[in-house]
């Protein structure tokens, strides 16, 4: 079935440092991609999304690319603030494995940035 | 603020009880769908219902059933609770569906099973 893989957390950086979180993906079909996250004590809120290959992802500095080829969709942010610090969960929707735009979730990179 | 609302906020209750969480959507939006966030599991898709009708069954137990009104809200119903129950419990709306259709959660619903 469809699954996706994030790299394991926590992720601690420094402000104003260079983000990557990985993400890899397993779909059946043409999945559109998203990145959530999740600020302590809160629900989900979408982040950026792409939904064909070769697009592009944006939103508050963070971008994401929907490579195919590589089956990968990696987050990343040039210049990281203790703002940002959240858990930040990669999600595929896929309608022609199981339908209907359900969100299959991978697990989650919590992310600290320090001053 | 992503206009779907849930209550309770929080629930504590004991091994065996029943429970019922409540999600209003997005103004307009028609489809409903419930996710469990827990530590072991990680967020897993529980089931969605579109315009009063179920659409998709995920990891969803027996002892759980769910429904959407005619007013679009939905509940969920836990019944014979276990402590492995204890989890986060999201809802999320979206328009008429369709995988590039954005899903808005809403802030989640902590049970604790004691």
């Amino acid at each position: 079935g469809d699954s996706v893989t994030q790299m394991e957390g926590p992720v601690t950086l420094s402000e104003e440092a260079f983000l990557t979180i990985n993400c890899t993906y397993t779909a059946t079909g043409y999945p559109s991609l998203f990145w959530y996250v999740q600020y302590p004590g809160e629900g989900l809120q979408l982040l950026l999304k792409a939904t064909k290959a070769d697009d592009k992802g944006s939103n508050k500095g963070f971008e994401a690319t929907y490579r195919k080829e590589t089956t990968s969709f990696h987050l990343e942010k040039g210049s990281v603030q203790v703002s940002d610090s959240a858990v930040y969960f990669c999600a595929l929707s896929d309608l022609f494995s199981g339908g209907y735009n359900k969100l299959i979730f991978g697990a989650g990179t919590r992310l600290a940035v320090h001053p | 603020d992503s206009g779907v609302t849930q209550t309770p906020k929080h629930l504590i209750t004991a091994t065996g009880q029943r429970v019922t969480l409540r999600c209003s959507p997005r103004s307009g939006d028609l489809s409903v769908y419930w996710y469990q966030q827990s530590l072991d599991q990680g967020l897993q898709f529980l089931i969605h219902y579109y315009n009063g009708e179920e659409r998709a069954k995920g990891n969803i137990l027996e002892r759980f059933s769910a429904q959407q009104f005619p007013d679009l809200h939905s509940e969920l119903n836990l019944s014979s609770l276990e402590l492995g129950d204890s989890a986060l419990y999201f809802c999320a709306s979206s328009g008429t569906g369709g995988p590039t259709n954005e899903q808005f959660f809403g802030p989640g619903t902590r049970l604790t099973v004691l």
